[in-house]
């Protein structure tokens, strides 16, 4: 079963853009991830928060979490072209006994 | 410093068949995590082996089982095949149970 639901499910902009796409899931959670993937490829760890973080930032990516809504949204400032890909959220929890969840991921196309 | 290697990236069985896909953790990982991903959908949690044992098992029969090496190399073996096991399967690594996962680029199995 997928705990983590991403919205959108595809999202085409133009390169310079700012992209935002979020993650809801189901039960409480210990810790979200987000995760790249190029076309079939394998996933690529972008960023982690725990369940008493509100906000993280790396680099380019800003990542929010509110436990009370039980949703994360991922931000991608000034997109750039290889930022095409597909991005999953993945939560761990007690109930999964700490297996990661996954969601059925956003499809991020930027346009040049 | 070599990150997680599958072996083979591709391969096609026909039904009623066995595979064994292999994979290799990053230097320093003695976890690896097993998952079954198909087309358009986000990963499922096959299972997790730590120290040669199976220590987590998602919903899978048992027609898919592994196996850990004392290296922390592991197997994935899938005894007769169905057409519904055709996916990209990916390996995971991690230096224990929680936190960031470390993927290859997977095994993707078509079965005719």
């Amino acid at each position: 079963s997928q705990q983590g639901e991403e919205d959108p499910q595809a999202l085409s902009i133009q390169e310079g853009e700012n992209a935002t796409m979020n993650c809801s899931y189901k039960t409480s959670i210990n810790n979200l991830q987000w995760y790249r993937q190029n076309s079939g490829r394998g996933l690529v760890h972008l960023i982690l928060i725990r369940s008493n973080e509100r906000e993280k930032h790396s680099g380019r990516l800003r990542v929010t979490l509110d436990t009370s809504k039980k949703s994360s949204s991922l931000l991608i400032t000034a997109s750039r072209a290889a930022d095409t890909a597909s991005y999953f959220c993945a939560t761990d929890s007690m109930d999964s006994n700490y297996q990661l969840i996954w969601g059925a991921g956003t499809k991020l196309i930027i346009k040049p | 410093d070599a990150g997680v290697t599958q072996s083979p990236t591709h391969l096609i069985k026909t039904r009623g068949q066995q595979v064994t896909l292999r994979c290799s953790p990053k230097s320093g990982h003695d976890t690896v995590s097993w998952y079954q991903q198909a087309l358009g959908q986000g990963p499922q949690f096959i299972f997790q082996y730590y120290e040669e044992e199976e220590r987590q098992r998602g919903n899978f029969p048992d027609r898919f089982s592994g196996h850990q090496f004392p290296n922390y190399s592991s197997e994935l073996n899938v005894n007769a095949l169905l057409l519904g096991d055709s996916a990209l399967y990916l390996c995971a690594s991690s230096p224990g149970n929680t936190g960031e996962l470390f993927f290859g680029e997977g095994s993707r199995l078509t079965v005719l």
